[in-house]
């Protein structure tokens, strides 16, 4: 199985980026990148997802080395509400939907 | 309001007791999923459905059952639930393909087992 790598937590000011990243070496060449998010107490959300090109959404951009090897979400402006846990999964035809540890995400005031 | 939904929200039973966790959604999707959630371990994968009547096996099937008779529901069962069994557990849809669209998680279900 195609496995993620992330750090264990990160720690950001509200209001500026934050670059979540995640290393995905053996990554196949039909595997989705997704990200999903974990606020405190509830269940997972789409953040965005891509293939081989960046990609834009209203909550988060998502920029994918050349190689595909990696890849890093990026939240334009940090609020307190993107506090949570980030996940980077790789996907194919959604069989294999494997969430790791995540990186635990602290937004300071 | 589209969502999907679990049943109970809570559960606290003993070694043995059969249980069904109950999952609904209102999206027409066709693919559902469970998960399960542990300390340190991230979400694990169970069992996923493509489409009525077909499922699969996730990361961590064992002593667990789904069915998948209408394309709404994918309940969870428990036949013989044990305490390493107890755990925060997720149900999940999405459109055909996992791969291309974003999936939907339920609010959870806290099983309990003594």
């Amino acid at each position: 199985d195609a496995k993620t790598t992330q750090p264990n937590s990160m720690e950001s000011n509200e209001e500026e980026p934050v670059h979540l990243p995640c290393n995905h070496s053996t990554i196949s060449g039909t595997d989705y990148i997704h990200w999903y998010r974990q606020l405190p107490s509830q269940g997972p959300e789409y953040v965005i997802h891509g293939l081989t090109s960046n990609v834009n959404n209203r909550m988060a951009s998502l920029a994918i080395a050349e190689d595909r090897k990696s890849s890093t979400l990026i939240l334009h402006r940090a609020t307190l509400r993107d506090a949570a846990v980030y996940y980077c999964i790789l996907d194919n035809y959604g069989q294999n939907f494997v969430f790791g540890p995540g990186t635990r995400l602290s937004v300071l005031p | 309001e589209a969502q999907v939904t679990q049943n109970p929200r809570y559960l606290i039973t003993v070694t043995g007791k059969k249980l069904t966790v109950t999952c609904s959604q209102n999206m027409n999707h066709e693919y559902m999923s469970w998960y399960r959630q542990d300390p340190g371990l991230g979400l694990r994968q169970i069992y996923y459905s493509m489409n009525v009547e077909v499922t699969d096996k996730g990361d961590v099937p064992e002593g667990y059952k789904v069915s998948r008779k209408e394309k709404r529901n994918f309940p969870l069962i428990l036949e013989s639930p044990s305490p390493n069994q107890t755990s925060l557990y997720f149900c999940a849809s999405s459109l055909p393909s996992g791969s291309y669209n974003e999936q939907f998680f339920g609010p959870g279900t806290r099983l309990t087992v003594l």
